[in-house]
């Protein structure tokens, strides 16, 4: 079974340029998260979509933060402008949430560097 | 909203056990703990529900007590594959998530 995917892997870009982020969640998963990390902190959550539904975005930066999650499958994360401080890993994760336990499965991220 | 895990970092040797606490402000609903090792995504290890049902790795035990809105990830016979930071993630009744503070574990021969 193929994991979470994520493209690109690195992005190195100036500040005030866009940047958009892919995921494509295990086959199967109706819920996607997509997270940011910094270095030596726990990811934070941006935004979680239960098929495509965003029921949770309270955490994304939504003056130059979008995201969607079209047919309910794979998912773009995108920054327009981005800033020296949105420098971090985006992780993306799925989940199948139905009434009992679930984990959720990670991707490798995308390291994001804007100088 | 972010829990509070302690300790912040420990080191043990091979064999030796560890315990990890994890503990939120809010009522939770369930309890996630996941391990990242460096350069890595996170992984599941284990997931403790309110009333008590639970799904996780055979050899790490987690205990969760709702009334105190706390966890605690148990590491008996520690190996050194166990190393790594080791993150709780809660899920209060309002239906939101936040991964705690961290600990980083390292386990030397």
């Amino acid at each position: 079974e193929a994991g979470v995917v994520q493209s690109p892997r690195y992005k190195i870009i100036e500040k005030k340029q866009p940047v958009a982020f892919w995921c494509n969640p295990i086959s199967g998963h109706n819920t996607l998260y997509w997270y940011r990390q910094n270095l030596g902190q726990g990811p934070e959550l941006l935004i979680r979509y239960e098929n495509e539904e965003a029921v949770d975005d309270s955490q994304l930066p939504k003056d130059r933060f979008s995201a969607e999650r079209l047919k309910g499958v794979d998912s773009t994360l995108k920054i327009q402008p981005a800033e020296l401080g949105d420098s971090a890993v985006y992780l993306c994760a799925s989940s199948f949430r139905g009434s009992g336990p679930y984990e959720q499965y990670f991707g490798p991220g995308t390291r994001l560097t804007v100088t | 909203q972010q829990p509070v895990q302690s300790p912040q970092a420990v080191i043990l040797r091979e064999g030796e056990d560890a315990v990890i606490n994890c503990s939120s402000s809010k009522a939770l609903y369930s309890v996630h703990w996941y391990r990242q090792k460096h350069g890595e995504a996170p992984v599941f290890l284990m997931i403790l529900l309110k009333g008590g049902e639970q799904k996780g790795h055979e050899k790490i035990s987690a205990s969760f007590n709702e009334k105190k809105q706390q966890s605690s990830l148990y590491l008996t016979a520690s190996q050194l594959s166990y190393s790594g930071t080791y993150f709780c993630g809660t899920e209060n009744t309002g239906n939101q998530f936040y991964f705690g503070t961290g600990t980083s574990l390292t386990v030397i021969p």
